[in-house]
């Protein structure tokens, strides 16, 4: 069965720096999203994206935060220059479609900021 | 999605016993899904059932809705120590495409 995968599983950064991350959905998928889950808190929306273009994001996805679709498969969050605040667990997520339809996730990618 | 409020907030039962747990929302939908987290891991689709459905099984889940009330329940029967994990109802209106997550249902599959 087709999954959504993400890598790496687990980052460690120093506070400033740059990470990516990577996620391959499923391959006939449009819609993609990212999700943020901080340690003992609610999974929180990030950005939903599509035909190249960011359709919504969240409050949390300030200037930071880019995604990017660089080829037909990858899927990328990047965090800038990252903070404290930033370590948690990001999960990405891709749909079929656009409203109302069944998300599918990956495993997550769990970033941890010093 | 809108925001579903999952209740309780926490169960534990006997391994093999039946599950219940509890979804209400504010305003119309188009649909209603089921997932579930394993211990901060991805999360799972469950079932989608859809506004114009009273109750869908898949499995050993049972999930009915009731659009006059604003809620829903999903009931996993002969629970196993694998069904220990968060579940959380996404309420979907028309035009809804992200999920806003709730602070879901914590069940613990005792032995």
């Amino acid at each position: 069965e087709p999954e959504v995968t993400q890598t790496p599983s687990h980052q460690v950064t120093q506070m400033g720096q740059e990470v990516i991350l990577r996620c391959v959905p499923i391959s006939n998928h449009l819609y993609f999203y990212w999700y943020r889950q901080i340690l003992g808190q609610k999974v929180e929306f990030l950005v939903s994206f599509y035909n190249n273009e960011i359709s919504e994001k969240s409050e949390i996805f300030d200037d930071q935060f880019s995604v990017e679709r660089p080829d037909g498969s990858n899927f990328t969050l990047k965090i800038r220059s990252t903070k404290l605040e930033d370590s948690a667990m990001y999960f990405c997520a891709s749909s079929l479609g656009r409203f109302g339809e069944t998300q599918y996730f990956g495993p997550g990618t769990r970033l941890l900021v010093l | 999605s809108q925001q579903g409020e999952e209740d309780p907030q926490a169960l534990s039962i006997q391994e093999g016993e039946n599950a219940t747990m509890n979804c209400s929302y504010k305003t119309s939908i188009n649909n209603l899904q089921w997932y579930r987290q394993n211990s901060g891991r991805g999360l799972v689709h469950l079932i989608l059932i859809r506004s114009n459905e009273r109750e869908k099984h898949s499995g050993r889940l049972r999930v009915t809705l009731d659009t006059s009330k604003k809620s829903s329940s999903l009931l996993i029967t002969a629970s196993r120590a694998a069904d220990t994990a968060s579940y959380f109802c996404a309420p979907f209106r028309d035009r809804d495409d992200k999920i806003i997550f709730g602070k879901g249902t914590r069940l613990h599959i005792l032995p």
